[in-house]
């Protein structure tokens, strides 16, 4: 049974400092990764998607990579910004048709 | 349409009440999911549809809990008999087959007295 972990459960930083969001998963025989936002009261916002074939996607000021061998994913927010201030949530789809697993989320602030 | 919609988007109800919440998903994703995110929890799966093939309902927590979707649109779920531990946020999310990134609704709000 897939199980994932985000670490840290809570971080805190100052405006422009660049950073670094774990996710560790269990079973590697994933078929994509997907990091999402959320802010409070709203719903996800699909942010990066990682095939099981590829190492890392970038969009903006985000980078997401993969290592499915150590069953890890790292998400890098460079010179983050009060607007990023969040709930980063990770999740994992395993091969086959089955649903995203999530992790329980990183909340950061970002302060100015 | 352009996103995944959900209505209500906030519903309080008794303990004990039957409510139904829907789901409009993106037009042309075959599959559609629900989660539930309890205060303070994480997001749990409840049900998932592909296409036309039987849905997946391990996630349910209980035979009050059922789903429906005609073809690949709207779904509804529904709670039978209401209880306060049903309070959450009930989120809707749709993919399509191959790419399977999934996009989610904004969810409802389900307060149960």
């Amino acid at each position: 049974k897939q199980e994932v972990t985000q670490i840290p459960a809570a971080l805190s930083v100052p405006e422009g400092e660049n950073l670094v969001l774990n996710c560790s998963f269990t079973d590697s025989a994933i078929y994509n990764l997907q990091w999402f936002r959320q802010d409070p009261g709203k719903g996800l916002t699909s942010l990066l998607l990682i095939q099981s074939s590829q190492r890392e996607q970038t969009s903006g000021r985000l980078n997401a990579s993969l290592d499915k061998s150590s069953g890890r994913s790292t998400l890098y927010i460079a010179a983050s910004q009060p607007g990023d201030s969040a709930t980063y949530l990770c999740a994992a789809v395993s091969s086959g048709n089955t649903p995203l697993v999530f992790g329980k989320g990183t909340r950061l602030s970002v302060i100015a | 349409g352009a996103g995944v919609s959900q209505s209500p988007s906030n519903k309080v109800t008794e303990k004990g009440k039957d409510v139904e919440l829907r789901c409009d998903p993106i037009s042309g994703h075959t599959a559609l999911y629900w989660y539930r995110q309890r205060l303070g929890q994480g997001l749990e799966f409840l049900i998932y549809f592909q296409g036309n093939s039987a849905p997946d309902k391990s996630g349910l927590p209980s035979d009050r809990f059922s789903a429906e979707r005609t073809g690949e649109s709207v779904s509804t779920l529904t709670i039978q008999r209401t209880q306060q531990e049903d309070s959450a946020v009930y989120l809707c999310a749709s993919s399509t087959r191959d790419r399977r990134e999934q996009f989610f609704g904004p969810g409802t709000r389900l307060t149960v007295l």
